[in-house]
């Protein structure tokens, strides 16, 4: 069971250029979120979904997109990438959102844009 | 503005030393809280979900806490293998964002 994957795990960008991180997960999750995560700054939240097909704004969606084509992807695109955006992202999914549904994590992907 | 704030920022403890991390909300609704474990180069791990005030849960030396303002993570005599960073996060009614506090480093040294 291989439960969430990120896809690249690293990968160094020029300032302009643009990529998609992938996130497959294999529970059969309905939700599935991406963060970013930098040094003092905690998990931020860039974009969610809580189904195939549907996507909302986190807490800090700019210069971010994101697709859930398939219940088991969720993609995050960069389209022109900035210095800001160097971080780790992390991908998760849960269930449904009752009370005793915990985020699963992947294992992150190291992005340095230059 | 919902808001999840953790405290202390770094935390350095004696093996043995017991000690609690807190960490506050301010939410127009709260549907869960959760506590997990991070360790460097890795995601996040669950460690529990809390969801009405007033709930305990344990595991191993830790203990979380709720209230209707606060959490607290208790951790009894740790042992150097307890460090890591401890995270909080709270899943809103409204919408099921779930967001994040900064985290406490915890560091336990033998």
């Amino acid at each position: 069971n291989a439960g969430v994957t990120q896809t690249p795990k690293f990968r160094v960008l020029k300032t302009g250029q643009s990529m998609t991180l992938l996130c497959a997960q294999d529970m059969n999750h309905e939700y599935m979120y991406w963060y970013r995560q930098d040094p003092g700054m905690g998990l931020r939240l860039i974009h969610y979904s809580v189904g195939e097909g549907t996507t909302a704004k986190g807490e800090v969606p700019d210069g971010y997109n994101v697709s859930r084509l398939k219940k088991q992807n969720f993609l995050l695109g960069l389209e022109s990438a900035a210095p800001s955006q160097t971080s780790v992202y992390f991908c998760a999914s849960s269930y449904p959102g009752t009370g005793d549904s915990p985020l699963h994590f992947g294992n992150g992907t190291r992005l340095t844009v230059t | 503005e919902d808001q999840v704030t953790q405290s202390p920022e770094a935390l350095r403890l004696q093996e043995g030393e017991s000690s609690s991390l807190n960490c506050s909300y301010t939410v127009s609704g709260l549907r869960g809280l959760f506590w997990y474990r991070q360790d460097p180069g890795k995601g996040p791990e669950f460690l529990f979900t809390l969801y009405s005030a007033g709930e305990e849960k344990e595991k191993e030396r830790l203990k979380a806490t709720l209230t209707k303002k606060e959490s607290f993570l208790h951790i009894t005599a740790p042992k150097p293998e307890d460090s890591a960073t401890y995270l909080c996060a709270v899943r809103l009614n409204r919408d099921d964002k779930i967001i994040f506090g900064k985290g406490t480093r915890l560091h336990i040294l033998p």
